[in-house]
């Protein structure tokens, strides 16, 4: 079944504490990308990459990093998490930028 | 660079009635556009696109949105829901060309009421 697999669905942390969210896509795709919602904020862009060892920032990419070693994964590092980076994360990969994304599940991330 | 403006954060409507989601886009070149379905507790799947051609785009579940570029708008529509079309949804918009990014908006909360 062709999907984006997100992990953990859920995680509770303190501030500080190095975190990470793998998202792995089974379909080959080359570009995926990050974002977050917030309420009354809709859907951010947090970083995105286009393949391979390319990366780029998108709406919001501070206190968050990336890495893109193989075409199926595309992790999310919270150095040191915050308070303010408590969300709703979503990793989402495609062919190319006019076909439609697809999501993965979410994670809700809580930082105390 | 693309902006999104879903004009309604919430609409509730009642069951088998018609409903319509306002969506208006600005951009400086040709653009895609998309409308996503969130329900509760996952992710979010396509419910239709345009990229060229025909203004009126059919997609799932009995959805359907015009492309109106005169008015920068790209409206969804059903002409009558079901308890199960709560949900929240998005709409996106992409330039044709260059680099630029998938813009979503705010995102429209559709209550469907029995």
């Amino acid at each position: 079944e062709a999907q984006v697999t997100q992990n953990p669905r859920y995680l509770i942390t303190v501030t500080g504490k190095k975190l990470t969210v793998t998202c792995s896509q089974n379909m080959n795709h080359e570009y995926m990308s990050w974002y977050r919602q917030d309420p009354g904020l809709g859907l951010r862009q947090i970083y995105y990459s286009m393949n391979v060892e390319v990366t780029d920032k998108g709406d919001v990419p501070e206190g968050y990093k990336v890495s893109r070693k193989e075409k199926r994964n595309f992790p999310l590092i919270l150095e040191s998490p915050s308070p303010n980076q408590t969300s709703l994360y979503f990793c989402a990969s495609t062919w190319f930028r006019s076909s439609p994304l697809h999501f993965g599940n979410g994670t809700r991330l809580t930082v105390t | 660079a693309q902006s999104v403006t879903q004009l309604d954060s919430q609409v509730p409507v009642f069951e088998e009635a018609p409903v319509e989601l306002r969506c208006n886009y600005s951009s400086s070149v040709s653009v895609y556009l998309f409308w996503y379905v969130q329900y509760p507790n996952q992710g979010l799947q396509l419910l239709l696109k345009y990229l060229s051609g025909s203004t009126l785009v059919k997609g799932i579940n009995g959805f359907e949105a015009e492309f109106n570029k005169s008015q920068t708008s790209f409206h969804l529509r059903k002409p009558s829901v079901h308890i199960s079309d709560t949900a929240e949804y998005f709409c996106a918009v992409i330039g044709d060309s260059g680099n630029t990014p998938l813009v979503f908006g705010k995102g429209t909360r559709l209550s469907v009421i029995a």
